[in-house]
């Protein structure tokens, strides 16, 4: 148990379908992000939240939409995706600010398949 | 872009064996970190190592620095079945705002 829940841990979806995946932290951090986990590649960074706001966003499509409510919930709202959007979303938060010098906390992440 | 890459991308031991993984990067760094995970579950981070610091232990992990060739090192002493999982290492880079940029990672096979 990390302090990063992440659901649902699995979830299949048409391409025509709307979907969001949620992920929670119960760690007091300041800082949440998103990441694509994509079979042999290196593990994509998304989108990043620092004190609810989106600091980054790394080119991602406009079908992947990021909704950061308050600093411990991380929402990801997915429509219209492809089959090559099918992957392993996991969320991770941190302490930023304080020290350039701190850990990441990752959820279990959630299993999507685009079908 | 990818700032972490690590050497080899499989490796496979016998048990009681060591394993050591290498990472590679191209920028200064604030810090380097090895995390590791388990087939298709969140990563589990491992140790921290500071850009001042060349050395770092943590039970069976040693974690060496060289930040003259921007490459790390993490060495798993008398490994276990337990330890097979896959590897990466990633970078706290001085002009990447604090954001963590990761590897390719290593795939560890221990065999009992």
């Amino acid at each position: 148990e990390t302090g990063v829940t992440q659901t649902p841990r699995h979830l299949v979806m048409g391409m025509t379908n709307k979907k969001s995946l949620k992920c929670e932290q119960h760690l007091g951090h300041n800082a949440m992000y998103w990441y694509k986990q994509s079979a042999k590649k290196p593990l994509e960074l998304m989108f990043v939240y620092n004190f609810k706001e989106q600091t980054e966003n790394n080119s991602v499509p406009s079908r992947f939409s990021p909704e950061c409510p308050n600093s411990s919930h991380l929402f990801l709202h997915l429509h219209t995706l492809q089959p090559e959007d099918s992957a392993l979303y996991l969320c991770a938060s941190s302490q930023e600010g304080t020290s350039p010098n701190t850990e990441a906390f990752f959820g279990q992440g959630t299993r999507l398949t685009v079908v | 872009s990818q700032q972490g890459e690590e050497d080899p991308q499989a490796l496979s031991i016998q048990e009681g064996e060591n394993a050591t993984m290498n990472c590679s990067y191209k920028t200064s760094i604030n810090n380097l970190q090895w995390y590791r995970q388990n087939s298709g579950r969140g990563l589990v981070h491992l140790i921290l190592i500071r850009s001042n610091e060349r050395e770092k232990h943590s039970g069976r992990l040693r974690v060496t620095l060289d930040t003259s060739k921007k490459s790390s090192s993490l060495l798993i002493t008398a490994s276990r079945a337990a330890d097979t999982a896959s590897y990466f290492c990633a970078t706290d880079a001085h002009n990447q705002g604090g954001k963590l940029i990761f590897g390719q990672g290593t795939e560890l096979s221990v065999k009992p």
